[in-house]
């Protein structure tokens, strides 16, 4: 079965800090990965995606970067956290069609 | 552009209660169009997806949805809801790609004991 593990559970960072967000997953080899970002009480907007490693599309950037350095990994960060970078951050993962969400982060920038 | 309206951002309903959420889409190629129910705090759970085919399809935790070309539509519905069933629900559709999904707004169901 697969399994998908987003890092840190939750962040508060102030504004101008470096930000990284981790995302693995397990049991699925070659996936096509995702980043979404949801603001509180708000819809998903999705950021970036990535089907291969070292290649990641990016659909909305909001100042914000993605790298995937490995099969099963895909990170999102900036060098430069704004206030309206709040909210969370979910990773997934795709097979035949469907999108598969990790548990997501939460992030709080002050 | 393909977009996603979900016109009912809050539906109220008693626990055995029949309730029916509603979405339409618009975009006039192939489309492929789902359902994800959200918990308070936690990430997207997986409900039902239709691409071709038999218009009802069956999900999970006895929710079904149709599909409707002539309507634009793919309203998920459930017999019988439990408290648990309290949750947002959202509809998603991907056209071309399957790797740009949009979103819709999103329906907060409440479902009183």
């Amino acid at each position: 079965a697969q399994t998908i593990h987003q890092w840190p559970v939750a962040e508060i960072k102030a504004v101008g800090s470096p930000l990284s967000l981790g995302c693995t997953i397990k049991g699925k080899s070659s996936p096509n990965l995702y980043w979404y970002w949801q603001a509180t009480g708000g819809t998903l907007q999705q950021l970036f995606y990535s089907i291969t490693v070292g290649q990641v599309e990016s659909v909305v950037q909001l100042n914000l970067s993605a790298s995937r350095p490995k099969d099963d990994q895909f990170i999102l960060s900036t060098e430069k956290l704004l206030l309206s970078h709040s909210g969370f951050y979910l990773c997934a993962w795709s097979s035949q069609d469907t999108q598969y969400f990790g548990p997501g982060t939460r992030l709080l920038v002050l | 552009t393909q977009t996603v309206s979900q016109s009912d951002a809050h539906v109220t309903v008693f626990e055995g209660d029949s309730v029916e959420l509603r979405c339409n889409y618009s975009y006039g190629g192939s489309i492929y169009l789902s359902w994800y129910i959200q918990h308070h705090g936690r990430g997207l759970q997986f409900l039902l997806k239709y691409y071709s085919g038999n218009p009802v399809v069956q999900g999970v935790n006895g929710f079904e949805a149709e599909f409707s070309k002539s309507d634009s539509s793919f309203h998920l519905r459930k017999a019988s809801v439990h408290w648990s069933d309290s949750a947002v629900y959202f509809c998603a559709v991907a056209s071309g790609s399957f790797n740009k999904l949009t979103f819709g707004a999103g329906t907060r169901l409440a479902v009183c004991p």
